[in-house]
């Protein structure tokens, strides 16, 4: 099982800042199939990428995603209030897909 | 517009059961793979269970192997989870979601149910 490992826990920023959440896998992950996705209590949890970079339907062009292999980057350019939530990425490179333990952003 | 409602939870005493529904509505329901996922107070996202679109390939997590069941009725574009002997540390709220490719991400989520299991 490739267990993933997000950073930092917390991260508290500024409306208009940029966000760099970070991802990496204990082992390559196949064909970079990496997603994210955004979470708000209550809420449904929200797609935001997949493929490690490309951008699900709806998604504004703030967020962003890289990297390949085992590292993988979350950008949110121009923090907004609504970004505030809990960020998850997940691999499903493997038969058993299993999901970061969460990245939270609040904003101040 | 895709939409997933889930349904069916609430509070069971340990060892005991509940069914889990997710009705499906504005996508082609047959068509597509369903997972269960799950999320304990405080913890991070687990999935649970998979169905493919027309039954063939179904899976689920070693931590409700042989406890949990997953199914769909097609024609009543359902989807729905069985879960027997339930312990305290099966609490939590389950969304159900698609599945686009098969074995991929999820693109579509419901709001989720919360499952409490407690004496």
């Amino acid at each position: 099982e490739i267990v993933l490992t997000q950073s930092p826990g917390t991260l508290s920023l500024s409306p208009g800042e940029r966000a760099t959440l970070s991802c990496r896998a204990s082992q390559s992950v196949s064909s970079d199939y990496l997603a994210w996705y955004q979470l708000k209590p209550g809420q449904a949890p929200r797609l935001l990428i997949y493929g490690a970079s490309s951008r699900a339907t709806g998604i504004p062009d703030r967020f962003s995603g890289s990297g390949s292999g085992t590292d993988f980057t979350l950008t949110i350019s121009r923090l907004e209030p609504e970004d505030s939530a809990v960020y998850y990425c997940q691999q499903y490179g493997s038969s058993a897909r299993t999901f970061g333990q969460g990245t939270k952003l609040e904003i101040k | 517009e895709v939409q997933l409602v889930e349904s069916g939870g609430g509070l069971v005493k340990p060892g005991g059961s509940l069914r889990l529904s997710c009705a499906a509505s504005g996508f082609t329901f047959s068509s597509y793979s369903m997972i269960w996922v799950r999320q304990a107070p405080g913890k991070g996202l687990e999935w649970v269970s998979s169905i493919s679109g027309t039954n063939t390939y179904i899976y689920y997590a070693n931590s409700v192997k042989g406890r949990f069941t997953i199914s769909r009725d097609n024609a009543k574009n359902s989807l729905f989870l069985q879960m027997d002997s339930l312990r305290a540390e099966d609490t939590a709220v389950y969304y159900c979601a698609r599945d686009p490719h098969t074995s991929s991400y999820f693109d579509s989520w419901g709001q989720g149910t919360l499952v409490t299991v407690s004496s």
